[in-house]
């Protein structure tokens, strides 16, 4: 079966650029999560799309930004990089928005990206 | 605010012996409690969900409102059950996972 895919896989960049990672849904998700785990931390929520609208914001540094395209897929764009900025990202997506939903909750997850700040 | 506590970041069993990963959680609503495993050089996928009340791969997790806890625990671990395992909440007014610190399990032969 389709799962998520993440480009690219993994990204080196130096201080001050810029870089995209891109995210592909699994088909008929219409919703899609950006974490960010640093180095022996847990996944930290970055931001999410419901729709090609943003449905939630978590700790997203005004550096980076985020859209959902018609093809239901998400980019996340980082700019002026930081040395802080060295991650996993991660793209989850989802058949139906968790707000207010009882029976819902499984996120689908990529292999994520590995961004490498020098 | 919600918040997902694993005290253990590593926990190492024998094979056979069993195996309880803690995990506290602090939400003022009503959450949904997850368990999520990421075996090695694969991606983060659900284990099990409180909501289902299910025995996957032998694990169990009781949603215990009123220690706030949602341990997982199997009562005989097996080799292949080494992977990361993560606590995560959901609140029921939004969109988000929040993940624990995660617990490295072991089990050695």
């Amino acid at each position: 079966a389709a799962g998520v895919i993440q480009s690219p896989r993994h990204l080196i960049k130096e201080k001050r650029e810029t870089a995209t990672l891109k995210c592909y849904p699994i088909p008929r998700h219409d919703t899609v999560y950006w974490y960010q785990q640093g180095p022996g931390q847990d996944p930290q929520f970055l931001i999410s799309f419901y729709e090609k609208m943003q449905s939630d914001k978590g700790s997203i540094p005004d550096r980076f930004s985020a859209q959902q395209f018609s093809d239901y897929h998400s980019e996340l764009n980082m700019s002026s990089l930081e040395l802080g900025d060295s991650a996993l990202y991660f793209c989850a997506s989802s058949p139906f928005p968790l707000i207010g939903r009882s029976n819902t909750g499984e996120l689908f997850f990529g292999e994520g990206s590995r961004l490498t700040v020098l | 605010a919600q918040r997902v506590t694993q005290p253990e970041k590593l926990l190492s069993v024998f094979k056979g012996a069993p195996v309880e990963l803690k995990c506290n959680y602090s939400y003022s609503g009503s959450p949904e409690l997850f368990w999520y495993v990421q075996y090695s050089r694969q991606r983060l996928q659900l284990l099990l969900r409180h909501i289902s009340r299910e025995s996957i791969k032998g694990f169990t997790a009781d949603l215990n409102k009123g220690e706030t806890s949602f341990h997982l625990k199997k009562p005989f671990a097996q080799e292949e059950d080494s992977a990361m395992y993560y606590c995560a909440l959901s609140g029921t007014s939004g969109s988000r996972l929040t993940f624990g610190e995660g617990t490295q399990l072991t089990v050695n032969p």
